[in-house]
């Protein structure tokens, strides 16, 4: 039971290139949701999806998109990263919506 | 829209002494919990306490306990006889129940340094 996973760990981008997270979690869970964390800040969130082909956005959505075609999966693009996006990316799932398991984050520089 | 405050940036205490983290948010919402997360330095979230906004109880969980004051939005973490596996950064986070699934609010956290 791996429980949530991120790949990659870390990726440094050149400004404009574009890049897909990936998260999958072997809980079985329903929902699932992409947060960042920035220096001196607590998470804020991204994209969620409380099902299998369902996403919305968040708080700070803009120049990432999302994808969940299956259950286990959470995909988060960016189409042409930009240095505003460096950040460390954390994905999380939950069944019941509010106790949330996170994966281990994604590190990404835009340069 | 809520809004979770910590007003504690940084912190430190020695070893086996008890420390108060401090929390208050803003809601308009009845329903809903509350929850204190750890972050270390490998930047793993660690959920480290949770408690319902319906019980009166203050939540426990060995070490850690929270001080729950639902009238004075007041959410405050307790940890005694502090270890220096306790360094870490902690956040305070708020979820609404009625359409709750979309996410966390988190507070920007607390540095909680443990001297030896």
């Amino acid at each position: 039971n791996a429980g949530v996973t991120q790949t990659p760990k870390f990726r440094v981008l050149k400004t404009g290139q574009s890049m897909t997270l990936l998260c999958a979690q072997d809980m079985n869970h329903e929902y699932m949701y992409w947060y960042r964390q920035d220096p001196g800040m607590g998470l804020r969130l991204i994209h969620y999806s409380v099902g299998e082909g369902t996403t919305a956005k968040g708080e700070v959505p803009d120049g990432y998109n999302v994808s969940r075609l299956k259950k286990q999966n959470f995909l988060l693009g960016l189409e042409s990263a930009a240095p505003s996006q460096t950040s460390v990316y954390f994905c999380a799932s939950s069944h019941l919506s509010y106790e949330q398991y996170f994966g281990p984050g994604t590190r990404l520089t835009v340069t | 829209a809520q809004t979770v405050t910590q007003s504690q940036p940084e912190m430190s205490v020695q070893e086996a002494e008890t420390v108060t983290l401090s929390c208050t948010y803003d809601t308009s919402e009845s329903n809903y919990y509350l929850f204190w997360y750890k972050q270390p330095p490998s930047r793993q979230m660690i959920l480290v306490i949770r408690q319902e906004a319906y019980k009166q109880q203050n939540a426990t969980e060995n070490r850690f306990s929270v001080n729950f004051q639902k009238a004075a939005k007041s959410f405050s973490l307790k940890i005694s006889d502090s270890q220096l596996g306790d360094t870490a950064m902690y956040f305070c986070a708020f979820f609404r129940v009625v359409g709750g699934a979309d996410g966390l609010t988190f507070g920007k956290g607390t540095h909680l340094i443990i001297q030896p």
